[in-house]
């Protein structure tokens, strides 16, 4: 089974850009691996933030955009809040089957 | 709104079976892919599987660590989910999802495994 791997952890300033990455050990990540992103905040069920690289739902603030960068699918957190700090998941598709990245805890300090 | 809520989570013995449901609305369930992720105590999240909607084939896909011991299924006149688990390990203790093909979330339902 294919390992998909995050940042353990990143801390971004009150309004600052953080980037948070996910990549896979089969390879480099495209858009065929389907990437998601997920925000999980202690004691709360998952939320969905993007799929399919890039597209967010509607109601998901603007300052959260998806891409892929650098052979990594890419999370970019542009004006982080103090509300953004949780753990953020990313997920792979792999043929049918799916992978959950370890997560990212991000403090915004 | 989409809702999904997840029931039939409880305490069982290693060895032993538990049938967890996911009522949904506010979509066109027939229509959607429908998946189960899981959350070990204090871990990340794991998925557990998905099943395909019936024009799409109905078909299954799981994660190594449970194929042959939990199944996925649906009934679309009752815009149900199920997950059906057997031969439960200690591992499978966690928080377990119902979700729209990973897009949206109900609250999870936890399932404990102990002797």
């Amino acid at each position: 089974q294919a390992v998909v791997t995050q940042e353990p952890s990143l801390t971004v300033s009150p309004g600052g850009t953080v980037t948070l990455t996910c990549g896979s050990s089969t390879g480099a990540v495209t858009s065929s691996h389907y990437p998601y992103w997920f925000q999980q905040k202690p004691g709360q069920a998952p939320r969905t933030l993007i799929y399919d690289t890039s597209i967010k739902h509607s109601w998901i603030p603007a300052r959260f955009s998806g891409s892929l960068l650098g052979g990594k699918a890419a999370l970019t957190l542009s004006g982080a809040q103090p509300e953004d700090e949780a753990e953020y998941y990313c997920l792979l598709s792999y043929s049918g089957a799916r992978v959950f990245g370890g997560g990212t805890k991000l403090t915004v300090l | 709104e989409v809702k999904l809520v997840e029931s039939g989570g409880g305490l069982v013995k290693p060895g032993g079976s538990l049938r967890l449901s996911c009522a949904a609305s506010g979509f066109t369930f027939n229509n959607a892919w429908m998946s189960w992720a899981r959350q070990a105590p204090g871990k990340g999240l794991e998925w557990v599987g998905r099943i395909k909607s019936k024009t799409d084939g109905g078909t299954t896909d799981y994660a190594a660590p449970v194929k042959g011991r939990l199944t996925i299924s649906r009934d679309d006149s009752k815009n149900t989910l199920y997950l059906q688990m057997n031969s439960l390990k200690t591992e499978d203790t966690a928080v377990y999802y119902c979700t729209t093909d990973l897009r949206h979330w109900g609250q999870g339902t936890l399932v404990t495994v102990s002797s």
